[in-house]
């Protein structure tokens, strides 16, 4: 099955600033098929980001997502408030569908 | 608009047997490409997929979970129900049902908040 490798695994970061968030996979993710979920406590995860870097709906475009084969990025380009969350890749394109552990975004 | 609830004990003895019910709205499981799997997520640990059903009634599973696993759905009620038979502690865990709007490879759209299940006697 394919890994997914998530780092850091906490990034400290304040409002405003750029955050960059890094998927690596085990072999190389089919057809882009990598998604980026938010999640936050007693809340239902959050689709953010699939097919590597199309957004879903509603999503705002500070969040873009970028790369293939074995290297991914979730970007958000200015922090909000709200953004402070746990993000997680996943692969969807082989089985099983596997996640990666994990980048938890704090507040600085 | 689209929701998913899941439902269950929140205790169950091991070697029991764990059923969660996944009720969802806002979209019919007998629409071509919709999907609703099964999701868990144990004490710090990383999210792990158990299953999956489609809308042809096609069921997926976790290889290494297979023989201890059963989905289902009930069209009429809007509802998935996921067996797990002979629970450990190690399956303490929060479960989400998620659903998937686009076939068997997409994205889950949408997620319940989760239930989780403790494993103790």
């Amino acid at each position: 099955e394919i890994v997914l490798t998530q780092s850091p695994g906490t990034l400290s970061l304040s409002p405003g600033e750029r955050a960059t968030l890094s998927c690596r996979a085990s072999q190389s993710v089919t057809a882009r098929y990598l998604a980026w979920y938010q999640h936050k406590p007693g809340q239902a995860p959050r689709l953010l980001i699939y097919g590597a870097s199309t957004r879903a709906t509603g999503i705002p475009d500070r969040f873009s997502g970028s790369g293939s084969g074995t290297d991914f990025t979730l970007t958000i380009s200015r922090l909000e408030p709200e953004d402070f969350a746990v993000y997680y890749c996943q692969q969807y394109g082989s089985s099983p569908r596997t996640f990666g552990q994990g980048t938890k975004l704090e507040i600085k | 608009q689209v929701t998913l609830r899941e439902s269950g004990p929140a205790l169950v003895e091991p070697t029991q047997t764990l059923t969660l019910t996944c009720t969802f709205s806002g979209f019919s499981l007998s629409s071509n490409g919709m999907c609703v799997s099964w999701v868990r997520q144990p004490p710090g640990k990383a999210l792990e997929w158990l299953a999956l059903i489609d809308w042809d009634d096609d069921k997926y599973y976790r290889t290494y979970l297979k023989t201890r696993l059963t989905i289902s759905k009930d069209t009429s009620k809007n509802q998935v129900v996921f067996t797990m038979t002979n629970m450990d502690p190690v399956d303490t865990a929060t479960y989400y049902c998620a659903r998937l709007s686009a076939g068997t490879t997409s994205p889950f759209d949408f997620w319940g908040q989760g239930t989780l299940v403790t494993v103790s006697s």
